[in-house]
């Protein structure tokens, strides 16, 4: 098992450009989740996905959007960056109600 | 807005010390959970307590919950270098709220 893999490691991006965040799971969790973690702020929540075909806000939405491909896929678009999208990005999977599998995290620097 | 925040932000430690974290958060939750992330890397899951429990031990890892006081501590006893990490606790409720953490390094 890979768990919850993450591409790419790293990017950087100039404002106004767009990317894609890939992620994947091969657990057959039915959740799915990404978060921003930043300095002294902890992880919040930018959207989530209880199950294929269902997405949902989190705490920090604003600027991404996001896309349940199948089950094991979970993307999410930064359509125009900005410097404050500068960011760790993690991907998470839900296995039973309460236990979040992590990935390796994708580092985001928006110049 | 952060819906937890741990206490202290860093903590220093000599191996073998015991260490405490302390979370406090703001929401009525269901559950409370525990992560540990290695530097550079993602957050692994430690150990869930239940609204409805008070304490619940696992291998070195002792914690609490207070929900009349809407916290919780993690014990870490008798630290090892391997343990320097940041540590984060979690609430459930309708969805997961991250506290901001606590940067504990043991000393070898």
């Amino acid at each position: 098992n890979a768990g919850v893999t993450q591409t790419p490691k790293f990017q950087v991006l100039k404002t106004g450009q767009s990317m894609t965040l890939q992620c994947a799971q091969d657990m057959n969790h039915n959740s799915m989740y990404w978060y921003r973690q930043d300095p002294g702020m902890g992880l919040r929540l930018i959207y989530y996905s209880a199950s294929e075909g269902t997405t949902d806000k989190g705490e920090v939405p604003n600027g991404y959007n996001v896309s349940r491909l199948n089950k094991r896929e979970f993307s999410l678009r930064l359509e125009s960056a900005a410097p404050s999208q500068t960011s760790v990005y993690f991907c998470a999977s839900l296995w039973g109600q309460y236990e979040q599998y992590f990935g390796p995290g994708t580092r985001l620097t928006v110049t | 807005s952060q819906q937890g925040e741990e206490d202290p932000q860093a903590l220093s430690i000599q191996e073998g010390e015991n260490a405490t974290m302390n979370c406090s958060y703001k929401t009525s939750i269901n559950n409370l959970q525990w992560y540990r992330q290695n530097s550079g890397r993602g957050l692994v899951h430690l150990i869930l307590i239940r609204s409805n429990e008070r304490e619940k031990h696992s291998g070195r890892l002792r914690v609490t919950l207070d929900t009349s006081k809407k916290s919780s501590s993690l014990l870490i006893t008798a630290s090892r270098a391997a343990d320097t990490a940041s540590y984060f606790c979690a609430g459930t409720g309708n969805q997961f709220y991250f506290g901001t953490g606590t940067s504990l390094t043991v000393i070898p």
